[in-house]
This record gives structure tokens, C-alpha cells and sequence, in this order.
């Protein structure tokens, strides 16, 4: 079993939408839950990051963490055209250890 | 800055050749990282570096060696290159040490694309 699972999608969905990433663990010690965005053909970058459990807000995204049930989402709200990529979570058990990445999720948003 | 640069960015092999990607990065950052990423497996991590003159393994550090002499600096080798070496490879890097839920961004190069014919 990973340690981290995560559906591949593909998903589409049509612009204006309300869209849920997720991603499931099995390691307790995870405290760091990280969203990486990657575009085709680029390396990943951080989209935002969550400590232990709890939400977090940016902008038209939001990060929901369950510890409880080792579960975490994505949301996008208000989806755009340019949000069409690859998202990976990925999760660490501090600031310093390794990272462990789910295999990503490819988000199309139609126009 | 440039960030964290990577060459080449694409390359060919046969099988049993030998090969160093370069990554290079200008923060002065202490960590640094490679992965490699195949179609529906994520971001799997080789190996790693806490530091210069420290390295360590990471999930699939069979047939690859790293050394980091500089901060700058962290070369992935390639011993004899195999197919099942065919991948997406990124160098990452970022501050080391945080806490207090603190996380530190890693920040990815462009990736070097191999093929192991």
C-alpha cells in the first residue's frame, strides 16, 4: 500500500465550476500537507501548504486537512481555464524530513 | 536568481552508458533534492542532501550516486544506464531547518527528460 493515494483522474470540468482534489495516507506522523501545481511540461510548484489539521484560504483556493480520518482536499472555486494542470499532494512528517508526493490528479477546466 | 537550473534537458542513452545531470541553485539552499516521475507514480524522491559533504537515500536510489561538494551544486549519476531508468527527473531545493509549523517551499527545476534505449 502507498503512503500516500491519490485518483488520477483524468478530471474535467467546465469553467465556473466548483472543483475537489483529494488525497488519502496512512502514515499518522504526517503534520505537513502540502498542494503542488504542475503545468505541462514545467516542474511542480507550491500552490499552499497546511500544518497539522485544520482549513486554509488563498484566494479561490482552500486546503481542508482531517488528521482523524487521514484525509485532505482541495477546493477551487470559481474555476479558470488557466487552473487546467496537475495537482500532487505531498506530506512530510516535519519542516526537514522527506516529502511524499500522491501520484497527482490532471485538472481540465473547460471553457 | 535563477532559481534552480538543471541540464541537460533532454537526453539519450543506451543501455549501460553513464551519465551526470547537473543541478545547480543559486538560493543558498541547504536542502536538495532529486526525483524522478513516471506516469501515474508521482514524485518518487533518489536522494538527498542536508548539506554540503551530506547526502542520504530516498526511496529509489538504486543505480543512481549523488555527491554534493558545494552548496550550489548536486550532480545525480547515472551508473549504467537501464530502460526502466527512462523518467522525468527533477532537482529540488530548499532552507533546511523551520519549525512551529513552519514549512519550507521546495523549489523545483525544469526537469531533465531521459530516455534509456
Amino acid at each position: 500500500q502507498k503512503e500516500v493515494e491519490q485518483d488520477p483522474g483524468p478530471l474535467s470540468v467546465p469553467e465556473g465550476a466548483i472543483v475537489s482534489l483529494n488525497c488519502t495516507y496512512s502514515n499518522s506522523a504526517f503534520q505537513y500537507f502540502m498542494w503542488y501545481r504542475q503545468y505541462s511540461r514545467k516542474g511542480p510548484e507550491l500552490l499552499m501548504y497546511t500544518y497539522s489539521s485544520g482549513n486554509k484560504e488563498d484566494g479561490r483556493f482552500t486546503a481542508q486537512v482531517d488528521k482523524s480520518s487521514k484525509y485532505i482536499s482541495l477546493f477551487i472555486r470559481d474555476s479558470q481555464p488557466s487552473d487546467s494542470a496537475t495537482y500532487l499532494c505531498a506530506m512530510s512528517a516535519s519542516s526537514a524530513s522527506k516529502i511524499i508526493f500522491g501520484s497527482g490528479t490532471r485538472l481540465s477546466i473547460r471553457p | 536568481n535563477a532559481g534552480v537550473t538543471q541540464t541537460p534537458k533532454f537526453q539519450v542513452l543506451k543501455t549501460g552508458q553513464s551519465m551526470t545531470l547537473q543541478c545547480a541553485q543559486d538560493m543558498n539552499h541547504e536542502y536538495m533534492s532529486w526525483y524522478r516521475q513516471d506516469p501515474g507514480m508521482g514524485l518518487r524522491l533518489i536522494h538527498y542532501s542536508v548539506g554540503a559533504g551530506i547526502t542520504d537515500q530516498g526511496e529509489v536510489p538504486n543505480g543512481y550516486n549523488v555527491s554534493r561538494s558545494t552548496t550550489e551544486d548536486f550532480p545525480l549519476r547515472l551508473l549504467s544506464a537501464a530502460p526502466s531508468q527512462t523518467s522525468v527527473y527533477f532537482c529540488a531545493s530548499s532552507y533546511a531547518r523551520s519549525g512551529g509549523g513552519s514549512y519550507n517551499e521546495q523549489f523545483f527545476g525544469p526537469g531533465t527528460r531521459l530516455t534509456v534505449l
